[in-house]
């Protein structure tokens, strides 16, 4: 089973449309963040959510809103969508107070914005 | 918030050679954590080895290991007996213990020579 899926993988999309990118882990972990790799790979934090709750909102434009329905889904949504929008979104998941402290990822969703 | 610096953009190392790759992280904190992602192609994103701060002997994963140097704020690896195989992307992170705040350097390239 896949520890964090993300769908979909490949997203190509219209200037001006709504989109949704959804996540889900099943690794029982309280804590799930959205990151955004741009061309240049680098990865920049979007948002981090703790047992439902924001914890990190990144200076990121209104245009994206995450929802986390409960503590095993992050979705991230995306509102009249830009050129600029155009990256890979990572999903990923962690637990805080374990040993094994590190981030799960995702496999990506590589967004297109024509 | 924490900064994390890979000034190697690029590194070639030939196949069975040793290379490092430099990290430094700028943060106030004294308890936190540090990682190395690999991510090849694929785009996967692969837990490479951890490093706990209060922990002050260096991890070390087979023919991964980490010079974590504390005080100068320094958490290099060195991938010893390099395999054509390692060719990838390489990020060194850092997680704050108390918010769920991970964030990633800019990323190295790696090359493996045969």
């Amino acid at each position: 089973d896949t520890a964090v899926s993300q769908t979909p993988k490949y997203l190509v999309t219209q200037m001006g449309n709504d989109k949704s990118i959804k996540c889900e882990q099943n690794l029982g972990h309280d804590t799930m963040y959205w990151y955004k790799q741009d061309s240049k790979k680098f990865l920049k934090i979007m948002f981090s959510y703790n047992n439902k709750e924001l914890i990190i909102n990144e200076t990121v434009p209104n245009r994206f809103s995450p929802k986390s329905p409960d503590k095993a889904h992050l979705n991230l949504h995306i509102n009249s969508l830009e050129l600029g929008d155009s990256a890979v979104y990572f999903c990923a998941s962690s637990q805080e107070g374990q040993l094994n402290t590190e981030a799960f990822f995702g496999q990506g969703t590589r967004l297109t914005v024509v | 918030a924490q900064t994390v610096t890979q000034s190697q953009p690029e590194m070639s190392v030939q196949e069975a050679e040793t290379v490092t790759l430099s990290c430094t992280y700028d943060t106030s904190e004294s308890d936190y954590y540090l990682f190395w992602y690999k991510q090849p192609p694929s785009r996967q994103m692969i837990l490479v080895i951890r490093q706990e701060a209060y922990k002050q002997q260096n991890a070390t994963e087979n023919r991964f290991s980490v010079n974590f140097q504390k005080a100068a704020k320094s958490f290099s690896l060195k991938i010893s007996d390099s395999q054509l195989g390692d060719a990838a992307m390489y990020f060194c992170a850092y997680r704050s213990r108390n918010n769920n705040d991970m964030r990633f350097g800019a990323g190295t390239r790696l090359t493996v020579k045969p």
